[in-house]
């Protein structure tokens, strides 16, 4: 099983800053890592795809990059709707699996 | 556009089976390029895939729940099901049914179902 390591836990942010967040991979992936984005009482929704192909609809200030083991998703300046949890999901095998999540929360 | 909704009993004694299923509207579940899973997350934690199943019937499975799971596929009624045998309390969860394009990452969600596990 490939496990997927999400740093840091949480994260305290304003409005307006930038955010970084890492997830590390327990053995290679090539590009084969998606991001989601989680609110309260919904579905996660896919954000980035490959590493770093944007989903459908999704803005520009959300940017994704790495390859092999160490991946990173950016969000340039946040947007009051980008406080949520986050979370990263390997296909670089066939049982997929999912990162623990990073909390973006409001400073 | 595609709606994907859960269905199932919401409590389930332990030891019993949990079942559950998903209609897909707005679309074929027999198109090629995708496959369907099942995704839960017990209450205030994580993601976890179960597994999955492609319109041709083939499934793949999470290892440390293969033993107790059966993702099944019904291409004429566009569903898909779930079953969870020899449930504890560990198994409760929200319990999503989600289209992953291969390649590419889980496009469409259903809302979620939550499933408890008690006597």
């Amino acid at each position: 099983e490939i496990v997927l390591t999400q740093s840091p836990a949480t994260l305290s942010l304003s409005p307006g800053e930038r955010a970084t967040l890492s997830c590390r991979a327990s053995q290679s992936l090539s590009s084969y890592l998606a991001w989601y984005q989680q609110k309260p009482g919904q579905p996660p929704r896919l954000l980035i795809y490959g590493a770093s192909y944007r989903a459908t609809g999704i803005p520009a200030r959300f940017s994704g990059s790495g390859s092999g083991t160490d991946f990173t998703l950016t969000i340039s300046s946040l947007e009051p709707e980008d406080f949520a949890v986050y979370y990263c999901q390997q296909r670089g095998n066939w049982a997929l699996t999912f990162g623990g999540g990073t909390k973006v929360e409001i400073k | 556009q595609l709606q994907l909704q859960e269905s199932g009993s919401g409590l389930v004694k332990p030891s019993q089976t949990l079942s559950l299923t998903c209609a897909v509207s707005g679309g074929s579940i027999s198109s090629g390029g995708y496959s369907w899973s099942w995704i839960r997350q017990p209450p205030g934690k994580g993601l976890e895939w179960i597994g999955n199943i492609y319109h041709s019937g083939s499934a793949f499975y999470n290892p440390s729940l293969k033993s107790r799971v059966t993702i099944s596929v019904d291409g004429s009624q566009n569903q898909f099901s779930l079953k969870v045998t020899s449930v504890t309390a560990a198994d409760t969860a929200v319990y999503y049914c989600a289209r992953d394009q291969v390649g590419t990452g889980f496009d469409s969600w259903g809302q979620g179902t939550l499933v408890t596990v008690s006597s």
